[in-house]
């Protein structure tokens, strides 16, 4: 049982260069979320699922996609990076669906991303 | 204001010493809290739940005062691996269970 897994671990793009952040999970559960973490500052949301099928915006959207691609996977897309991306991108996951129930989330390792 | 606000610290304490961080929330409607631990580049790991009753884990207790709206977090006999960065977490029980996270309070436990 692996939890929740990430790839890549770390990544440097050149401004305007798109990537997508893998993240799957293996506990069979409805909700997944992206959140960003810069230095010395708490989470912020970018985008959650809370089940396959379904995606909302959170906090700080702006400049990235996500794609909900089944129930284990939520992948995380930058179209075109710039400087201010520049970040430790984690993943969760939590039983909680879209009835709103709300379970602990579990948290991949992160990746740490440059983007110069 | 921010819906979740915690204490920077940093809080620096000796071996042994009891600390206790408070969180205040925002969103009266909120249900469901927890006590998360972050080390540092890390991912956040649970550490707790937190109960309108209270609830206890060994060195670690924590509170809730919906009154007040506020989560604390009591650490007694601290230890050297209790150093950490502390993150409040709130969650109103809509939209999947979406969580908001606090900043964080910063934790490091001296010789």
């Amino acid at each position: 049982n692996a939890g929740v897994t990430q790839t890549p671990k770390f990544q440097v793009l050149k401004t305007g260069q798109s990537m997508t952040l893998q993240c799957a999970q293996d506990m069979n559960h409805n909700s997944m979320y992206w959140y960003r973490q810069d230095p010395g500052m708490g989470l912020r949301l970018i985008y959650y699922s809370a089940s396959e099928g379904t995606t909302d915006k959170g906090e700080v959207p702006n400049g990235y996609n996500v794609s909900r691609l089944n129930k284990r996977e939520f992948s995380l897309r930058l179209e075109s990076a710039a400087p201010s991306q520049t970040s430790v991108y984690f993943c969760a996951s939590s039983e909680g669906g879209l009835a709103g129930v709300s379970y602990e989330q579990y948290f991949g390792p992160g990746t740490r991303l440059t983007v110069t | 204001r921010k819906e979740v606000e915690q204490d920077p610290g940093p809080f620096n304490v000796p071996e042994g010493a009891t600390v206790a961080f408070n969180c205040t929330y925002s969103n009266s409607a909120s249900q469901s809290f927890f006590w998360y631990r972050q080390d540092c580049r890390k991912e956040p790991k649970l550490l707790m739940s937190v109960y309108s009753s209270g609830n206890e884990d060994g060195r670690f207790t924590a509170q809730l005062n919906r009154a007040s709206q506020y989560i604390s977090l009591l650490i007694r006999d601290s230890k050297l691996s209790d150093s950490a960065t502390y993150l409040c977490v709130v969650n109103f029980n809509t939209n999947a269970g979406k969580s908001t996270f606090g900043d964080g309070t910063t934790l490091t436990v001296k010789p």
